[in-house]
């Protein structure tokens, strides 16, 4: 069946180092959406990304949609406490405009 | 606007009682859905709606039932509960686009432990 995979499940960087998460689909995705989650939070939307190729950027962080539109990043620059949390990419299943399936996210750790 | 709201925060039930978790939101959204969250694993999509009176199965519906009489409400309904029901439990809404793309506003969450 259809496939979200991201990796790396946890990340530990200390204070201003980048991070970087990545999200691979098994199968072609008509847009792809960023979330985050601070622990024992909800999680929050941070963006979507639709074409193919497609860049965007919110001050520290990059998004980025692949050319086949199978697989997407988030690079967070110089992390900061604030950053803390798990990050995680969804996109639509194959045959549904209203389902969004969801890769396991990443665990960003900020080493003391 | 105070968004999505959900009840309880935590609840503990034993197995094979029964219960609803309630959700509302006060944004007009047509859609809603229910999410389950479990440790290392991503969000999944139990059953959603898209507007009062409709809602269908998402993927892992088993043991749960839904309704919408309005557009802000929507309820989640544990038949008999499960140990393997425990979990976090997350509302969402969000508009409706013409190409079904929408980002999601979440509530705050239920965690459930079923003993």
């Amino acid at each position: 069946g259809q496939q979200v995979m991201q990796i790396p499940q946890y990340q530990h960087v200390q204070e201003g180092e980048d991070f970087t998460t990545y999200c691979n689909s098994s199968t072609t995705l008509s847009n792809i959406q960023w979330y985050k989650q601070r622990p024992g939070g909800h999680p929050v939307f941070l963006i979507q990304l639709v074409k193919s190729g497609e860049v965007k950027k919110q001050k520290r962080l990059t998004f980025q949609f692949g050319e086949a539109k199978k697989n997407s990043s988030l690079h967070i620059t110089a992390t900061q406490t604030t950053d803390v949390g798990t990050y995680f990419c969804a996109g639509p299943f194959m045959d549904s405009n209203y389902q969004l399936i969801w890769g396991a996210g990443t665990k960003l750790i900020i080493k003391p | 606007n105070a968004g999505v709201t959900q009840t309880p925060k935590f609840q503990v039930l034993k197995t094979g009682q029964s219960m609803t978790l309630q959700c509302a939101q006060d944004m007009n959204h047509e859609y809603m859905s229910w999410y389950r969250q479990d440790p290392g694993m991503g969000l999944r999509l139990i059953h959603y709606s898209v507007g009062a009176g409709i809602t269908d199965q998402g993927e892992v519906p088993n043991g749960y039932n839904v309704s919408r009489s309005t557009t802000e409400d929507f309820p989640l309904r544990l038949l008999s509960a499960a140990p393997s029901q425990t979990s976090v439990y997350f509302c969402a809404s969000s508009y409706l686009r013409r190409q079904g793309n929408y980002e999601q506003y979440f509530g705050p969450g239920t965690r459930l432990t079923v003993t």
